[in-house]
C-alpha cells in the first residue's frame, strides 16, 4: 500500500509570493491533516479535513487556507508569503477522526522563503 | 497556547541506559498517541492510550497514561543507537465542536555508542 505523499519535497520562494502544497492520503484514508514543524515549535496543527470538509482549524492566520477533493486528495494554500513561514509542512492521514485513529504522515515540503 | 507540555526537550544517554520523556496537560485528555520521528524523517505513529491509567509495552518501550488522564510517559529501557530521534505526544483535546489532537514539542533523544 502507497503511504501518503507530498508534492513537491523542497520549495524556494519570496516574501509576497503564493504556494500551493500537495497531499495523497493512504488509500482509502478521508481524514487529511496538515502541520508546521519548525525547530522552535515542533508540530503545529493547521487543519483538517474529512470528507471534503474542514473540520477542523488551528491558529494560523487566514493566509493559510486549505481544500480536499472528493478522491481525499488535499492541497494547501498560503499566500503572502512571510519569511516566518519558512517550515516543513506534513501531511497526515487516517481513515477517520485523525485525533483517535494513527496518522500516517508524508515525508513533508519543505519551504523556504528568501 | 500550548496544552501539551513535554518535557525533557533533549536528552543524551550513553546507550545502555534507560530513558523517560514525560507529557502534561492542563486539560484532561480523550487519549494520547505517541510518534517517533527519526532524523530527516517524518513522524511515525508508536502506540495510542486511552483508558486511565493504561500500561502498555512493545518491547523495550513502555507507555503509562496517568490514573487523571492529564499525563503520560514513555520508557525506554536499555537505550539503543537505532532509539535516535524525537519522541513526540499528542493529546486528544476538545477544539470547539470537534476534537483535535495537540503535539507536546517533542524530546530528542541522542544515544551515545
Amino acid at each position: 500500500k502507497a503511504g501518503v505523499t507530498q508534492t513537491p519535497r523542497y520549495l524556494i520562494k519570496t516574501r509576497g509570493q503564493q504556494v500551493t502544497l500537495s497531499c495523497s492520503p493512504i488509500s482509502g484514508h478521508r481524514s487529511v491533516s496538515w502541520y508546521q514543524q519548525t525547530p522552535g515549535q515542533g508540530l503545529q496543527f493547521l487543519f483538517e479535513y474529512f470528507s471534503e470538509t474542514q473540520r477542523n482549524k488551528g491558529n494560523f492566520p487566514g493566509r493559510f487556507s486549505g481544500r480536499q477533493f472528493s478522491n481525499s486528495r488535499s492541497e494547501m494554500n498560503v499566500s503572502t508569503l512571510e519569511l516566518g513561514d519558512s517550515a516543513l509542512y506534513l501531511c497526515a492521514s487516517s481513515l477517520g477522526d485523525s485525533s483517535n485513529q494513527p496518522q500516517h504522515f508524508g515525508d513533508g515540503t519543505r519551504l523556504s522563503i528568501l | 497556547g500550548q496544552q501539551v507540555m513535554q518535557i525533557p526537550q533533549y536528552q543524551h544517554v550513553q546507550e545502555g541506559e534507560d530513558f523517560t520523556t514525560y507529557c502534561n496537560s492542563s486539560t484532561t485528555l480523550s487519549n494520547i498517541q505517541w510518534y517517533k520521528q527519526r532524523p530527516g524523517g517524518h513522524p511515525v505513529f508508536l502506540i495510542q492510550l486511552v483508558k486511565s491509567g493504561e500500561v502498555k509495552k512493545q518491547k523495550r518501550l513502555t507507555f503509562q497514561f496517568g490514573e487523571a488522564k492529564k499525563n503520560s510517559s514513555l520508557h525506554i529501557t536499555a537505550t539503543q543507537t537505532t532509539d535516535v530521534g524525537t519522541y513526540f505526544c499528542a493529546g486528544r483535546v476538545r477544539g470547539g465542536s470537534n476534537y483535535k489532537l495537540t503535539f507536546g514539542k517533542g524530546t530528542l533523544l541522542t544515544v551515545n555508542p
